[in-house]
């Protein structure tokens, strides 16, 4: 199964300041299709998980432009360029590259 | 408006069955696969696996930790998708979501299965 390592766990960052969570995959997420299916989502406190980035990049409707997703092959990061309080929770990265789907651990995101 | 709502959740007893249904609307249903995850408490997620559209054969594809117990199937007439839940464990006990294709974009809010003695 792929292992998908995120870091930090936790990050404390303070409104308006950038905030970046980093998310590795233990083989590459290319698919044999050329795509790369990693995705990112957030779940705010009490909500179910929402998605926020797709095929590393790509924004999902409704999603802020603050948001923004980068990295190819096992690498990959999520940017938030100016943290707001809605922004408080945790995010997770996903592989639908291969069987089984697997999920980062999750990175607590809070407000210093 | 894509809506998914799940439903089904309940307390049973380990070994018991149970069947969680989610009911899609504001999209055409047989176009996408439908995907579950679930979450135990105060856990992270955990992907449970997800059924392909019909003219990808229908086929699915589980976690190896309810591989053998859990089934996925779909009733397209109905735009339900359901998740068959056999011989259940305490380990199973999580917040069950539904979710539209297979890495799915959107999710539903979730049901609360609790395996308890």
């Amino acid at each position: 199964d792929i292992v998908m390592t995120q870091t930090p766990l936790s990050s404390p960052v303070t409104l308006g300041q950038p905030a970046s969570i980093s998310c590795r995959s233990s083989q590459s997420l290319v698919h044999s299709d050329g795509n790369t299916y990693l995705s990112w989502l957030q779940q705010r406190p009490g909500q179910p998980p929402r998605l926020l980035i797709y095929k590393i990049s790509n924004h999902f409707p409704g999603v802020p432009d603050r948001f923004s997703g980068s990295g190819r092959g096992t690498d990959f990061t999520l940017t938030i360029s100016r943290v707001e309080a809605e922004d408080v929770g945790v995010y997770y990265c996903m592989q639908a590259t291969h069987v089984p789907y697997t999920f980062g651990q999750g990175t607590k995101l809070e407000i210093k | 408006e894509v809506q998914l709502v799940e439903s089904g959740g309940d307390l049973v007893r380990p070994g018991r069955s149970l069947r969680l249904s989610c009911t899609g609307s504001g999209f055409t249903f047989g176009d996408y696969a439908m995907s579950w995850a679930r979450q135990a408490p105060g856990k992270g997620l955990e992907w449970v696996g997800f059924i392909r559209k019909e003219t990808y054969g229908g086929t699915a594809e589980y976690a190896a930790s309810v591989e053998g117990r859990f089934f996925i199937s779909r009733d397209d007439s109905e735009s339900i998708a359901y998740l068959q839940m056999n011989g259940l464990k305490i380990e199973d006990t999580a917040v069950y979501y539904c979710r539209r294709g297979d890495a799915g974009d959107y999710w539903g809010q979730g049901t609360l299965v609790t395996v308890a003695s």
